[in-house]
């Protein structure tokens, strides 16, 4: 069946660090892919998306291309900022009702 | 601009209770989802509802069940609460059950089961 899978956290990093995610999947179909973002004590947040291979989603300084080659997502950010500290999703929606996501990677940023 | 509101945010049961968790969208969605969320396993799906009179079950659906009361409402009920129900849930929606469309959530609601 369909999954995503991103990498364990927790990441740390300075205020200004380059950030990468890394996010793969398996789907059958064309997905559309997403990243979605929670704080503490919030929902998910949608962050970005990317709708067809070699799309890229883009928001708030944060960037990923669809590598349909690759089956990846990877989120990046060039200067993280301590206000980013929160869980990242990596997820994938098909066709169906049904959107899966993957475990979530909590990210700190340290001043 | 509500989006997803939730009720309650917090509550503490005792084993055996039951318990209806509220949530509604003022955004016209058609489709409406409630998740669990667990330390280290992700969301899993419980329900959905694609459309106003249909409801379906997803990834976890034991020990619950759900009403689409109207197309802005979509009630979780816990007949009979246990403490493996203990976790947070959120309730989503999305304009169309298609590919492209995200999801919307609300803030969740922290349940405790004694």
């Amino acid at each position: 069946g369909d999954s995503v899978t991103q990498m364990e956290g927790p990441v740390t990093l300075s205020e200004e660090a380059f950030l990468t995610i890394n996010c793969t999947y398996t789907a059958t179909g064309y997905p559309s892919l997403f990243w979605y973002v929670q704080y503490p004590g919030e929902g998910l947040q949608l962050l970005l998306k990317a709708t067809k291979a070699d799309d890229k989603g883009s928001n708030k300084g944060f960037e990923a291309t669809y590598r349909k080659e690759t089956t990846s997502f990877h989120l990046e950010k060039g200067s993280v900022q301590v206000s980013d500290s929160a869980v990242y999703f990596c997820a994938l929606k098909t066709g169906g009702f049904k959107t899966i996501f993957g475990a979530g990677t909590r990210l700190f940023v340290k001043a | 601009n509500a989006g997803v509101t939730q009720t309650p945010k917090f509550q503490v049961l005792k084993t055996g209770q039951s318990m209806t968790l509220q949530c509604a969208q003022d955004m016209n969605h058609n489709s409406m989802y409630w998740y669990r969320q667990d330390p280290g396993m992700g969301l899993r799906l419980i329900y959905y509802s694609a459309s106003e009179g249909t409801t379906d079950k997803g990834e976890v659906p034991n020990g619950y069940n759900v009403s689409r009361l109207n197309k802005r409402e979509f009630s979780l009920r816990l007949e009979s609460a246990a403490p493996s129900q203990t976790s947070v849930y959120f309730c989503a929606s999305s304009l169309r059950d298609r590919n492209i469309q995200p999801q919307h959530f609300g803030d969740g609601t922290r349940l405790s089961i004694l």
